[in-house]
């Protein structure tokens, strides 16, 4: 089961980019990248998830280097309501059945006025 | 459109008394079920998870325990309950998309044991 290491916590101010990185030094051939967000007494929602190179949507981009062993996800102008805690999984999508996919303990972000 | 329901919201029950949390889900069939818990400011911790009726996998030996008695439905259940169960639990759902798959969550029970 891939592990993966996140920072504890990061602050930004509004209206610029964020980057958060994790590592994920034993990722599998079919494991994929989640990206998922929770706020406080919620339970985590979906953002973005990727296997190489880079995805983007409407709310975030994920960059993914050759070797996979790291991901960013990159959120662009935040604002206040993107408080939140991010956390980043790694997961094999053909275990099915199987939940292969563990939750640390996140990169809790605050955003400042 | 899928859902995914639980209740109670929020539950205060003193040590040792019983626990019943549900979970439902709507708009699927035939779902992978999940019951996770996060302890203040902490991760979630899978608890069980669940492929069909009757089928429940438990990841964590614990007071705990969970049935799956219907397709859509998880429940998640303890005779005893310990100061050290309170937090917040979570079900969630599986569901395969392009690019991978995902989990929805439900909206959550907060349990506090006294």
């Amino acid at each position: 089961l891939a592990k993966t290491t996140q920072p504890i916590s990061m602050d930004s101010y509004e209206g610029q980019e964020v980057n958060i990185t994790c590592s994920h030094n034993n990722i599998a051939t079919n494991d994929y990248i989640t990206w998922y967000q929770q706020f406080p007494s919620q339970g985590p929602r979906f953002i973005i998830q990727g296997y190489k190179t880079k995805v983007t949507n409407e709310v975030a981009s994920l960059f993914i280097p050759a070797d996979r062993k790291s991901s960013t996800l990159s959120l662009p102008r935040v604002s206040l309501s993107d408080t939140a805690v991010y956390y980043c999984l790694v997961g094999d999508r053909r275990r099915t059945g199987a939940n292969n996919l563990f939750f640390g303990t996140g990169t809790r972000l605050t955003v400042i006025p | 459109s899928q859902t995914i329901h639980q209740w109670p919201a929020t539950l205060v029950q003193p040590v040792g008394s019983p626990l019943s949390l549900e979970c439902t889900v709507e708009g699927t069939s035939n779902p992978n079920l999940y019951w996770y818990r996060q302890a203040a400011g902490r991760g979630l911790q899978l608890l069980f998870y669940s492929v069909g009726i009757g089928q429940i996998s438990s990841e964590v030996p614990q007071n705990l325990s969970a049935s799956r008695p219907q397709d859509r439905q998880f429940i998640l259940s303890s005779k005893k309950l310990l100061l050290s169960d309170s937090g917040f639990y979570l079900c969630a759902w599986r569901v395969n998309r392009q690019g991978g798959e995902t989990q929805y969550f439900g909206p959550g029970t907060r349990l506090l044991v006294l």
